[in-house]
């Protein structure tokens, strides 16, 4: 299994240019997440889904929007990026109903909005 | 609010010494505790988890972390520290389902 991956690894954009994170997992899992970390911060949700054709609103979803076509994939979309956006990007997914089921994450993407 | 609180930012500690790195929480139920490594530019890598149950836990790399419920804490702890251990430590709590709240951080250096 190559578990949750992330697509790119870096990238640079212009203000108000859009781009797609891309997040894929291989453990047939339901949940998926998107979260920001920032520099001296921890984690913060972004958007998550419970399953294909179901997403859900994070803690901070403002600029952001996402789409659960299949189970595998969870894209994140920004459409008009702003420098406030420049933050590295993790998903996340996690199998199972319950809260004991841990997440699993992705290697990240560094995003820098200049 | 819900929150969980690292309170220190940066520790730095000898090759073979102890180590203690503080987790507080506030949340009204019991919740489901989580302590996270994460080396420069990877990902999130899970140490251990407390649901319930005996609150002593054991985790991977010789870690371990107690629930104090009186104190709303889950300290981690190891008895001795190795170079490959400096890292960024993460304390998280999840409220509900999908709604995990992660502490700020605490940068581990070992000095050799």
């Amino acid at each position: 299994n190559a578990g949750v991956t992330q697509t790119p690894k870096f990238r640079i954009l212009k203000i108000g240019q859009s781009m797609t994170l891309q997040c894929a997992q291989d453990m047939n899992h339901n949940y998926m997440y998107w979260y920001r970390q920032d520099p001296g911060m921890g984690l913060k949700l972004i958007y998550y889904s419970v399953g294909a054709g179901i997403t859900d609103k994070g803690e901070v979803p403002n600029g952001y929007n996402v789409s659960r076509s299949t189970t595998e994939d969870f894209p994140l979309r920004l459409e008009l990026a702003a420098p406030s956006q420049t933050s590295v990007y993790f998903c996340a997914s996690r199998g199972g109903q319950g809260r004991i089921y841990e997440q699993y994450f992705g290697p990240g993407t560094r995003l820098t909005v200049t | 609010a819900q929150s969980v609180t690292q309170p220190d930012i940066h520790i730095t500690v000898s090759e073979g010494a102890s180590l203690e790195l503080r987790c507080n929480y506030s949340y009204g139920a019991t919740p489901y505790l989580f302590w996270y490594v994460q080396s420069p530019g990877q990902g999130l890598q899970l140490l251990l988890k407390y649901f319930s149950g005996d609150t002593l836990v054991q985790g991977i790399k010789g870690f371990e972390a107690e629930f104090k419920r009186s104190q709303s804490s889950f300290n981690l702890r190891k008895p001795s520290v190795h170079w490959s251990d400096a890292a960024e430590y993460f304390c998280a709590s999840l409220m509900n389902n999908n709604d995990m709240r992660f502490g700020a951080g605490t940068r581990l250096t070992v000095k050799p």
